[in-house]
């Protein structure tokens, strides 16, 4: 199946600082990608839809300058937390949808990446 | 506003035991839903996929049902081992297939040896 990474698995900041997250497509084209966050012991909230070539689509209650996600190509979206502070600290979890011929409809996970603001 | 739901919400088995995970949906206009297990501090690992037009899905040990018209999905997993420990959710897609995928609560599930 297609195989969906995230850089860096983890990272620890202090309060006030910026995190760029990576997440790629490793063999396949994706236009879209999307970003979840995951706070302990809760479920996967989408928080936007990064789409190459154009701006990104943010869920109701996010704040967009806060979170700026880039799209650069069509195998890398990017987030970057902006004056992170602590309850920023999560799990943030990209996935891209499948292209038909891999599987149809399917979404891919990438690893996540775990952000602890300090 | 599309709400998922998983119960129970905890599970603690024995080895070997059959087990069903609900998944249950307030709008029965979905695209497709898809099971996933994550394992602690980890990401997801997709374990079956059901469009909308599908009934039913297998793999191995698993096998993952869909009633659109009743908004609900099991997962039934077949003489479970201590390997299948772990938090499983169930996603739905929206019906326009925008791939915003909305996560039910998830079902942590702990299968002693």
């Amino acid at each position: 199946g297609a195989v969906v990474s995230q850089h860096p698995s983890w990272v620890i900041c202090k309060s006030g600082t910026s995190v760029k997250i990576e997440c790629r497509s490793l063999d396949f084209q994706a236009t879209t990608m999307f970003w979840y966050r995951q706070f302990p012991k809760q479920s996967l909230m989408l928080m936007a839809t990064s789409n190459e070539g154009s701006k990104a689509t943010y869920e109701q209650g996010v704040e967009k300058d806060k979170f700026l996600i880039n799209h650069a190509s069509l195998t890398l979206s990017t987030l970057t937390v902006t004056s992170a502070h602590p309850e920023d600290s999560s799990f943030y979890i990209c996935s891209a949808p499948g292209l038909a011929g891999f599987s149809y409809n399917e979404q891919f996970f990438g690893p996540g990446t775990r952000l602890t603001v300090l | 506003k599309q709400e998922v739901t998983q119960i129970p919400a905890a599970l603690s088995v024995p080895e070997g035991e059959n087990l069903v995970l609900n998944c249950s949906f307030t709008d029965s206009a979905i695209y497709n839903l898809q099971w996933f297990r994550q394992d602690p501090g980890k990401g997801l690992t997709s374990l079956l996929l059901i469009q909308s037009s599908q009934r039913e899905q297998t793999s191995g040990r698993l096998n993952a049902s869909l009633d659109k018209s009743s908004g609900r999905s099991t997962l039934y997993i077949a003489a479970s081992q201590p390997g299948d420990s772990a938090t499983y959710l169930c996603a739905v897609d929206l019906a326009s297939g925008t791939y915003k995928y909305i996560f039910g609560t998830g079902t942590r599930l702990k299968v002693l040896a």
